[in-house]
């Protein structure tokens, strides 16, 4: 079955250095992949979206890079601030089903 | 806009009961979807639609029924809850499929006792 993994362990960093995520997936070939925000007690919110033909995908101080061959993508969140604290959540989809991680939380201390 | 709105926000109910969490959009949506999110574990989606008339199984739709009579409503229907069915249960919708932005609802945490 598709197994969708993302960092396990939650990850801390200091204001202003470079976060960087992990989601990696097996058993699967998804159409495209998405990156959510969570915040305790609220539902995702949508961040950005990167397609199976295209390798890299930038908004702001976020980027995403999908490689279909490692089955892997990374997310970037770059000049780290306190208020980018939250769970990021990866999600791979084909046709009308989306599947998520379990999440890794971000804890930027200033 | 008040984007997708769910209620209750909290539920208590002993084990089987029935009830039904109310899912509403006011964004035109097409695609509206259900997930379930369990600590530790990814949203797991229960059933979703593509529009009005329309609807299909996800990974997790044993015990939970679902209808779209109209484009704005997608109604999750509980027939007799399990323990197992404790979780919080997110709505989501968008334009036209999971290509797309999702909309999420704020949750309802639902307690089966």
């Amino acid at each position: 079955s598709q197994k969708i993994e993302q960092n396990s362990e939650a990850l801390n960093i200091q204001e202003g250095k470079t976060a960087t995520l992990t989601c990696n997936y097996t058993n699967y070939s998804p159409a495209y992949l998405q990156w959510y925000r969570q915040d305790p007690g609220r539902g995702p919110v949508f961040l950005l979206l990167i397609r199976e033909n295209e390798k890299e995908k930038r908004k702001e101080r976020l980027k995403v890079t999908f490689d279909t061959t490692l089955k892997q993508s990374l997310f970037h969140i770059t000049a780290s601030q306190p208020a980018d604290s939250a769970t990021y959540l990866c999600a791979l989809g084909s046709d009308y089903k989306l599947s998520f991680g379990a999440g890794t939380t971000v804890t930027v201390r200033a | 806009n008040a984007g997708v709105t769910q209620t209750p926000k909290f539920q208590v109910l002993k084990t089987g009961q029935s009830m039904t969490l109310q899912c509403a959009q006011d964004m035109n949506h097409e695609y509206m979807s259900w997930y379930r999110q369990d600590p530790g574990m990814g949203l797991r989606l229960i059933h979703y639609s593509v529009g009005a008339g329309i609807t299909d199984q996800g990974e997790v739709p044993n015990g939970y029924n679902v209808s779209r009579s109209t484009t704005e409503d997608f109604p999750l229907r509980l027939l007799s809850a399990a323990p197992s069915q404790t979780s919080v249960y997110f709505c989501a919708s968008s334009y036209r499929g999971a290509d797309e932005k999702l909309f999420f609802g704020s949750g309802t945490q639902l307690s089966v006792l």
